[in-house]
């Protein structure tokens, strides 16, 4: 199977700075993809970004960008000018290309804004 | 649209009691899946199911059980409920097994006393 790993499991950035949340995985498929996903102390998972593996240029949503490094199996998740809002457990995900489209988690980063 | 809804949001029981966790989605999704979310664990599969009378076991299915007589229902059962069992439940959706976004319910927060 494979495995996700976020070794950051708290992180903090002051409101309008910007922080990056690390995640690599392990696979020996060459077809996949990436997610990060989002979630507030309400608990609903919110999809934040995703790239497909067979794209080289990283994932853009708004203020939320990736850094795919395919070679390494880094993806990690830079959010820029955070927002109180952005407080959150943030989910770093991956799912095969082929089969059961079974998602893998990462174990987690919080995430605190401080004002 | 709802989305993906989940009942109820709270449930305790004791050991070796059964009960069902509900899940349904109103997009027409054939694709459904039942995770536990435990304190650093991540989200772990537990069943899923492909369409209406086809499922299969995830990463740890051990002491559910699912079925899907409909696309909108997907429910999860536990057959006698153990402590280890206190997790929170997330059901997902989404459109078919290659559309990788999943649509997630709110969660279930399950005790096992």
């Amino acid at each position: 199977a494979q495995t996700v790993t976020q070794s950051q499991p708290e992180m903090s950035v002051q409101e309008a700075e910007t922080v990056t949340l690390s995640c690599t995985y392990d696979t020996s498929e060459s077809d996949y993809y990436l997610f990060w996903y989002k979630q507030p102390p309400s608990r609903q998972m919110i999809l934040v970004i995703r790239q497909e593996a067979y794209k080289q240029q990283n994932a853009t949503e708004n203020r939320f960008s990736v850094n795919f490094q395919k070679a390494a199996k880094s993806f990690s998740l830079k959010i820029s000018d955070s927002q109180l809002g952005d407080a959150a457990m943030y989910f770093c995900a991956y799912r095969s290309e082929k089969g059961s489209n079974q998602f893998y988690f990462g174990t987690g980063t919080s995430l605190t804004v401080i004002p | 649209n709802a989305g993906v809804t989940q009942t109820p949001k709270f449930q305790v029981l004791k050991t070796g009691q059964s009960m069902t966790l509900q899940c349904a989605q109103d997009m027409n999704h054939e694709y459904m899946s039942w995770y536990r979310q435990d304190p650093g664990m991540g989200l772990r599969l537990i069943h899923y199911s492909v369409g209406a009378g086809i499922t299969d076991q995830g990463e740890v299915p051990n002491g559910y059980n699912v079925s899907r007589s409909t696309t909108e229902d997907f429910p999860l059962r536990l057959l006698s409920a153990a402590p280890s069992q206190t997790s929170v439940y997330f059901c997902a959706s989404s459109y078919d097994r290659k559309t990788d976004t999943q649509y997630f319910g709110p969660g279930t927060r399950l005790t096992v006393l």
